[in-house]
C-alpha cells in the first residue's frame, strides 16, 4: 500500500469550472500537509499548506483536511488553462523532519 | 534572492559509471533534501542533509550517496549506474524555521544508456 495516494487522472474540467483534486495518506501520524504544481518540464512549486483539520483558503485555492479520515483535498474555484498541470500531494511524517512523501500526483487539464 | 541551483541540467552517462550532482540552496537555508522522479514512481526521497548532517535518508541502495559542505551547498552521487537509474533527480532547500515548505531546483536530468 502507497503512503500517499491519489488518482493519476487525467482530470478534465470545463474552464470557470471547480476542479477538485483528492489524496490520502496512510500515517496517522502525519503532521503536515502540502499540495505543489508541478508544470511539463518544470519542478514542483508550492501552492499551499495545511496543518489544522478544516478548510484553508488562499485566493482560487482552498485546502480540505480531515485527519479522521486520513484525506486532503484541494479546490481550486473558477479553473483557468493556466491551472493544467500535475497536482501533487506532499505529506511530512510524524518525527521527520524533511522525510516528505508524495503522492504520484493529479494532471489536471482545464478545457477552455 | 537567487533560488535552488543545480548542475548540471543535464548529463548522460553509460552503465557501471558513476555521477556528481549539486545543488547549492538558497541562501540562509540549511536544510538541502534531495527526490528522485520517473514516471513510473513519481518523486520519491533520496535524503535530506543538515548543516551537514544526514538526518533522513530514503529507500535507496547504497550506491546513492550524498553530502553537505558547510556552506549549504550538497552533492549527491550515484555510483555504478545502472538503466533505472535514469530520471529527474530535484534538490529541493527548505527555510531553518517555519513551514517546512521546499523550494526546487529546476533538476538534473540524467539519462543512463
Amino acid at each position: 500500500q502507497k503512503e500517499v495516494e491519489q488518482n493519476s487522472g487525467p482530470l478534465s474540467v470545463p474552464e470557470g469550472a471547480i476542479a477538485s483534486l483528492n489524496c490520502t495518506y496512510s500515517d496517522r501520524g502525519s503532521q503536515s500537509f502540502f499540495w505543489y504544481r508541478q508544470y511539463s518540464g518544470k519542478s514542483p512549486e508550492l501552492i499551499m499548506f495545511i496543518y489544522s483539520n478544516g478548510d484553508k483558503e488562499d485566493g482560487r485555492f482552498t485546502a480540505q483536511l480531515n485527519k479522521a479520515s486520513q484525506y486532503v483535498s484541494l479546490l481550486i474555484r473558477d479553473s483557468q488553462p493556466s491551472d493544467s498541470a500535475t497536482y501533487l500531494c506532499a505529506v511530512i511524517h510524524s518525527g521527520g523532519y524533511q522525510k516528505v512523501t508524495f503522492g504520484t500526483g493529479t494532471k489536471l487539464q482545464v478545457i477552455p | 534572492k537567487a533560488g535552488v541551483t543545480q548542475t548540471p541540467r543535464y548529463l548522460i552517462k553509460t552503465r557501471g559509471q558513476q555521477v556528481t550532482l549539486s545543488c547549492s540552496p538558497i541562501s540562509g537555508h540549511r536544510s538541502v533534501s534531495w527526490y528522485q522522479q520517473t514516471p513510473g514512481q513519481g518523486l520519491q526521497f533520496l535524503f535530506e542533509y543538515f548543516s551537514e548532517t544526514q538526518r533522513n535518508k530514503g529507500n535507496f541502495p547504497g550506491r546513492f550517496s550524498g553530502r553537505q559542505f558547510s556552506n549549504s551547498r550538497s552533492e549527491m552521487n550515484v555510483s555504478t549506474l545502472e538503466l533505472g537509474d535514469s530520471a529527474l533527480y530535484l534538490c529541493a532547500s527548505t527555510q531553518d524555521s517555519g513551514a517546512n515548505v521546499l523550494t526546487f531546483g529546476a533538476g538534473s536530468r540524467l539519462t543512463v544508456l
